[in-house]
Parts: structure tokens; C-alpha cells; sequence
């Protein structure tokens, strides 16, 4: 499709386990964010793109989360040694430009539910 | 991003028009209104987005009066479907892209 795509959708593993969620952005959106929300929380941003630079990495909540944008297209968010309190879903959206640009609006993936146990 | 105040709930029936209001005294200059959708168990989904006066698309409208103060977004004719919460965000532009919602607008659409 012409959305921003996610995978996996679900994910359940074991606390201290690492994983590795994908995002795949709308084609030629050159600016790609991550956010995180909680069970009946709001957003909160984790990460920002622009290309393949990180800009602004200053939500990611600790050393144990990172991300990385290849080809300007698709980005991964790694979470090493989970915990419990990683467990919610992990949202990915897309602008055609970045930050700089006032009308551009961010279109979202259906997320990526992760469980802790 | 600008303060927004809209309405926690609405209830509505099939085949009526939903308008949501949403206030936002303090918004700037160069700020633009975007509305999104977010049903259960999805990511939010972009509805409209205005500067001023109206605009239309297969979804929805947007009425922004002079002052810019405040926004409607209206749905025509909704369906079952059409039940859930949405979002009104005042300046998405520079350093405004780490969005934040609020509690938005839970609408209900009954038979």
C-alpha cells in the first residue's frame, strides 16, 4: 500500500531480550519519527529523522533504545535487554519534509503492539 | 504546539453531520490546524489540515473563521465507521513536530 507500513504488528518476548521494530515510510517522505504510546496515554516522541541523520534523538528514554534510517527509507528501533516498562505500542509516522516545513503533516503506521514479559 | 480545547464526547446517529469544535486562542502566525482520526488498536490517522477559511476533501471540512481562534471540523453524513477519537493540533511546523495529543474528542455514531 501507500501507507507507512510497520512489522511486526505484535510482539511478545521476554524481559531482557533484544528487539528490533521496522518502519517503512510513505516513498519519498524525506523525514520519519518515532513516538511511543502507553495503554490510554498520549504520544510520546522518541525520535526524529531527517534522511538518514537523527537531528534530535531526544526523547529516546535511555542508552538501551536506539534507531537507525538506511537509504532514506526504511528505520529500525532497537530496544536491548527489555523491561516491562517498554511494553506499549510503538508508532511510526512520515512527512514529506521535515521540521522546517509548517503544512507538512505527519501520516502514521498502525504501530507495533509490544508485550514484556 | 499551541494549547487546543475541544469537547471530550459527542454522540451522534447515522446519516447526521458531526461538528467538532476546537479552540486555540494562542496560535501563531505561521501555525496551520490539523485534524486526525484514531480509531482502537491503530495509529492516528490524518484527516485535514487548514490556515484559513475552509477546506474540503472526500473525508471532511474545515471551517477556520477570520480570527483563527478556533476550527470546526465537520463530518457529513457518518457512519458506525465513523466512531472514534479525534485529534485537533495547533502548529506543526518548526519544532513543532513532536506531536502531542490530547484527550481529543471521543465521537459516538449509534444506529
Amino acid at each position: 500500500g501507500a501507507g507507512v507500513s510497520q512489522s511486526p504488528s505484535n510482539k511478545v518476548t521476554e524481559k531482557g531480550k533484544d528487539v528490533e521494530l521496522r518502519c517503512d515510510p510513505i516513498s519519498g517522505h524525506t523525514a520519519l519519527y518515532w513516538y511511543r504510546q502507553r495503554l490510554g496515554q498520549g504520544l510520546e516522541f522518541l525520535i526524529y529523522f531527517q534522511g538518514n541523520s537523527a537531528p534530535d534523538k531526544s526523547g529516546l528514554p535511555s542508552d538501551r533504545f536506539s534507531a537507525e534510517r538506511t537509504g532514506e527509507s526504511v528505520s529500525t528501533l532497537t530496544i536491548q535487554r527489555t523491561q516491562q516498562e517498554d511494553s506499549a505500542v510503538y508508532l511510526c509516522a512520515s512527512s514529506l519534509t521535515g521540521a522546517a516545513a509548517n503544512n507538512q503533516p505527519q501520516h502514521f503506521g498502525d504501530g507495533t503492539r509490544l508485550s514484556i514479559l | 504546539l499551541a494549547k487546543t480545547t475541544q469537547p471530550i464526547s459527542m454522540d451522534s446517529y447515522e446519516g447526521q453531520e458531526v461538528n467538532i469544535t476546537c479552540s486555540h486562542n494562542n496560535i501563531a502566525t505561521n501555525d496551520y490546524i490539523t485534524w486526525y482520526q484514531q480509531f482502537p488498536s491503530q495509529g492516528p490517522r490524518f484527516i485535514i489540515q487548514g490556515y484559513k477559511t475552509k477546506v474540503t476533501n472526500e473525508v471532511a471540512s474545515l471551517f477556520i473563521p477570520a480570527d483563527r481562534k478556533s476550527s470546526t471540523l465537520s463530518l457529513p453524513r457518518v457512519s458506525l465507521s465513523d466512531t472514534a477519537v479525534y485529534y485537533c493540533l495547533v502548529g506543526v511546523g518548526l519544532n513543532d513536530y513532536k506531536l502531542s495529543f490530547g484527550a481529543g474528542t471521543t465521537v459516538t455514531v449509534r444506529a
